[in-house]
């Protein structure tokens, strides 16, 4: 089924941009999109967006047009999600998660990342 | 506020059965999108118990079970356990807004 591991956690000022790695293993990469999804404390789940690993079509949420970036690198099995403009209220944890490809679930997450936005 | 509503808790003594409804619309779980479930413990990332409205993964006990109708959809956990005790998600697709769409979770307590 596979594995994914996220970067550490991340402490930026409001303004920087931070960017989470998620590396895969344990599946064919290119045969599985990854969704990235954050939970901010307290809160539930928040979709970001989805990139196909495969030829690197994206669909963002709109909470995030203009500001988010996804992109994965095929030659280490990695997936990659840049916020930039950071303020307070981006302070979450950070989850990457495969795709399942015939019912399109999220079967694998990564362990999640603690972004913290503070000046 | 979020696409898909769910009650804010539920709680059954051990051995109890519970259900957790996750309502929807025509963009969403009535349009014939599937619906998952996750469940969260504090301090740990989603796990996937119900994926494809009903359909469990292997390492998931039986004692979960989900189903789908209409605009609707529904997670069971029956003979529940202390250890079922968590947060649990609902998560299906939204045509209109082409976007995955979370329900707003729902707190398990185990008496």
């Amino acid at each position: 089924q596979g594995q994914l591991t996220q970067s550490g956690a991340e402490m930026k000022k409001p303004g920087a941009s931070v960017k989470v790695s998620c590396k895969a293993s344990g599946y064919t990469f290119t045969n599985h999109g990854v969704n990235w999804v954050r939970q901010a404390p307290g809160h539930g789940l928040e979709w970001m967006g989805f990139i196909s690993a495969y030829n690197g079509d994206r669909n963002y949420a709109e909470t995030f047009q203009g500001r988010v970036t996804m992109t994965t690198d095929t030659s280490t099995d990695t997936a990659y999600m840049e916020l930039r403009s950071l303020r307070s209220d981006d302070t979450a944890v950070y989850y990457c998660a495969k795709v399942d490809s015939p019912t399109n679930s999220l079967d694998v997450w990564g362990q999640g990342t603690l972004v913290t936005v503070s000046s | 506020q979020s696409i898909l509503t769910q009650p804010p808790s539920v709680s059954g003594a051990p051995g109890q059965r519970v259900t957790i409804s996750c309502s929807g619309s025509s963009s969403n779980i009535g349009a014939g999108n599937d619906v998952h479930w996750y469940q969260q413990v504090p301090g740990a990332a989603p796990k996937l118990v119900i994926q494809g409205n009903n359909n469990r993964p292997s390492e998931v006990p039986d004692r979960f079970s989900g189903s789908k109708s209409g605009t609707s959809a529904s997670l069971e956990i029956s003979g529940l356990q202390a250890e079922d005790e968590a947060d649990f998600y609902c998560q299906s697709y939204d045509n209109s807004l082409s976007a995955y769409v979370f329900g707003g979770g729902t707190k398990v307590t185990v008496l």
